[in-house]
């Protein structure tokens, strides 16, 4: 099974900063990679497709990047409303989600 | 709009049988491949199983198989998972999603979820 390894588990940031999100699988996963948001008491909500395709409706401070192993998640200028628990997902070999990073306000 | 709404949670004991629906509204539910995805604080998410467009297909993950039975119908727009010889590790919020690109991959919409509860 392919092994989602997602740092730092915890973020804290401050409004208008960049923030990245760094996801690693334990083999090549070929891009087969989305980003989930999810806040609290809330179901997941996919943000991000195949890497770097944003999701219709998505804030396009939002972006992803990444190819191999390695992947990430890029918030241009972090807003209030960001706050939430962000999953990597891949999908080349087998279905796995990452355990999480979860992003807070300083 | 697109709505997914679960239905079927609760507590059962540990060996007891339960069976979830999702029921599916806003687009074509037979175009879409269908999925449960589960959460819980100690294992996170975890996909169980997924179904193809006709239900010809189905794919589990390792700990469900031969215990859980993905399927849909799709004349009522409506998927379920049947759960069987359930166990204490099953406890576990379960989200019905949709698979936009066939049945495996990205999940673009998810129900609110249910609890289920594993416990005698």
């Amino acid at each position: 099974d392919i092994q989602m390894t997602q740092s730092p588990p915890v973020l804290s940031a401050s409004v208008g900063d960049r923030v990245t999100l760094s996801c690693k699988a334990s083999q090549n996963i070929n891009k087969n990679l989305d980003w989930y948001q999810q806040k609290h008491g809330e179901a997941p909500k996919l943000l991000i497709y195949y890497t770097n395709n944003l999701q219709t409706g998505i804030p396009s401070r939002f972006s992803g990047s990444g190819s191999g192993t390695d992947y990430t998640l890029t918030i241009s200028s972090l807003q209030p409303e960001d706050v939430a628990t962000y999953y990597c997902y891949q999908y080349n070999s087998g279905l796995t989600f990452g355990s999480g990073t979860k992003l807070e306000i300083k | 709009e697109v709505q997914l709404v679960e239905s079927g949670g609760g507590l059962v004991q540990p060996g007891r049988s339960l069976k979830l629906s999702c029921a599916a509204s806003g687009f074509t539910f037979s175009n879409y491949g269908m999925a449960w995805v589960r959460q819980t604080p100690t294992k996170g998410l975890e996909w169980v199983a997924s179904i193809s467009t006709g239900g010809g297909n189905t794919y589990y993950r390792d700990s469900v198989k031969g215990r859980f039975t993905i399927s849909r119908d799709n004349a009522k727009n409506t998927q379920y998972l049947q759960m069987d010889s359930l166990r204490s590790e099953d406890t576990a919020t379960y989200y019905c999603a949709r698979h936009p690109f066939g049945y495996g991959g990205s999940l673009d919409y998810w129900g609110q979820g249910v609890m289920v509860t594993v416990s005698s």
